[in-house]
């Protein structure tokens, strides 16, 4: 597609499911970015991919979350034991490495966690 | 961690005045960067200045870049109220060639 594509742009679960997030970057970008946005706030870093292999993950808040991007495309964001806490809205992006990092954003993730 | 902060947290002004936001951040950098954010929306990149740079314009669009002060201002000329949106600055990190490091963001609404 022509952009930074996330799935669902809503989730509701309760305290203590599963989720999984997906985003599916642009074409040819091989650089892919976690984020996690609160109201209000910025975004604040999660994860980093390049191609695989997750370069930096040092944003994940706990051993609950966990991302992976097993071909260098599509990357999957996963989520145990959902917490009340973890509501916010986690955006992904994509860049072409070196270009500067100018990043392409996807319309982004609602969680909600009852 | 957040680096950058925007001053002011928000700004609502008449259709057709300019509005001006400002970023303050922290460590050394190779470039800054805004971005929009319209509710409910993903970021849009709007423009780059790089650390060599003092000013630079896009459209509407005027950034400018101290890195004396390590501070950076946007300014959006003759404002429509499609402009209405949250605005955050972008630092890299000098040593690093994929962190950005985000403001919390200036909420501007323009009145009709």
């Amino acid at each position: 597609g022509a952009g930074v594509s996330q799935t669902p742009s809503n989730k509701v679960t309760e305290k203590g499911k599963y989720v999984e997030l997906r985003c599916d970057p642009i074409s040819g970008h091989t650089a892919l970015y976690w984020y996690r946005q609160s109201l209000g706030q910025g975004p604040e870093f999660l994860i980093y991919f390049q191609g695989t292999g997750a370069a930096d993950d040092s944003g994940l808040p706990n051993d609950r979350f966990f991302a992976v991007r097993p071909e260098g495309s599509v990357s999957t964001l996963k989520i145990q034991r959902t917490e009340r806490g973890d509501s916010a809205v986690y955006l992904c992006a994509s860049s072409l490495q070196g270009v500067e990092n100018i990043q392409y954003f996807g319309a982004g993730t609602r969680l909600s966690v009852l | 961690s957040q680096q950058g902060e925007e001053d002011p947290q928000a700004l609502s002004i008449q259709e057709g005045e300019n509005a001006t936001m400002n970023c303050s951040y922290k460590t050394s950098i190779n470039n800054l960067q805004w971005y929009r954010q319209n509710s409910g929306r993903g970021l849009v990149h709007l423009i780059l200045i790089r650390s060599n740079e003092r000013e630079k314009h896009s459209g509407r669009l005027r950034v400018t870049l101290d890195t004396s002060k390590k501070s950076s201002s946007l300014l959006i000329t003759a404002s429509r109220a499609a402009d209405t949106a949250s605005y955050f600055c972008a630092t890299d990190d000098k040593y690093s060639n994929y962190q950005l490091i985000w403001g919390a963001g200036t909420k501007l609404i323009i009145k009709p």
